[in-house]
């Protein structure tokens, strides 16, 4: 079965300064997905930025970058010009390419929670 | 366009009862997980529905059970309720199983008293 490591369980940034979150996982497939889910109070899941195993470029949307390391089995989240809206919880998660991700659908991190200071 | 639409909010259970959780998916959308999140064991894979069929299920008890409607609609039910069950309960939609993009429900909050 796959794992996911968050290492971080609380981090703190200032407002438009760079946070970057830690992901490690394990698996001994060689084709997956990756994700990073966002879950602010509300506690409804965002996903905030998806990558493909099998891409080597890194994924990138808006603000919100990650470093994929495919043979160390690290994915980390950068998040540039940190805003006070992205003070939430972060998860960390994998998914088989399975059609349906397998017996174990998204595997999670435990989460890491990201504190902004104004 | 309509998000998931997760009912109850929240829900209080004795132990012993059974509770029933609904879940409504975005339109078009036919596959629907169900994951349990609590502040020990974190987020886990319940089961996957797809065309009303279980495709998937996660390490969880025989108590825990679900379907899936032809209008995409799921339920999951666990009975004989106990303590450890309280826990947040999320549901997540995708068009059909190989897609990847999940979009999640803002959950059941059940707790067993």
């Amino acid at each position: 079965a796959q794992t996911v490591t968050q290492s971080q369980p609380e981090m703190s940034v200032q407002e438009a300064e760079t946070v970057t979150l830690s992901c490690t996982y394990d698996t001994s497939e060689s084709d997956y997905y990756l994700f990073w889910y966002k879950q602010p109070p509300s506690r409804q899941m965002i996903l905030v930025i998806r990558q493909e195993a099998y891409k080597q470029q890194n994924a990138t949307e808006n603000r919100f970058s990650v470093n994929f390391q495919k043979a160390a089995k690290s994915f980390s989240l950068k998040i540039s010009d940190s805003q006070l809206g992205d003070a939430a919880m972060y998860f960390c998660a994998y998914r088989s390419p399975r059609a349906g991700g397998g017996a174990d659908g998204l595997t999670f991190g435990k989460g890491t929670h990201l504190i902004i200071q104004p | 366009k309509a998000g998931v639409t997760q009912t109850p909010r929240y829900l209080i259970k004795t132990r012993g009862q059974q509770v029933t959780l609904s879940c409504s998916p975005i339109s078009g959308h036919r596959s629907v997980s169900w994951y349990q999140q609590t502040p020990g064991q974190g987020l886990q894979f319940l089961f996957e529905y797809f065309s009303e069929t279980q495709r998937n299920k996660g390490n969880f008890p025989g108590r825990f059970s679900g379907r899936q409607f032809s209008n995409s609609r799921s339920e999951m039910n666990v009975s004989t309720l106990e303590l450890g069950d309280s826990a947040l309960y999320l549901c997540a939609s995708s068009l059909r199983p190989e897609n990847t993009e999940a979009f999640f429900g803002q959950g059941t909050r059940l707790t067993v008293v």
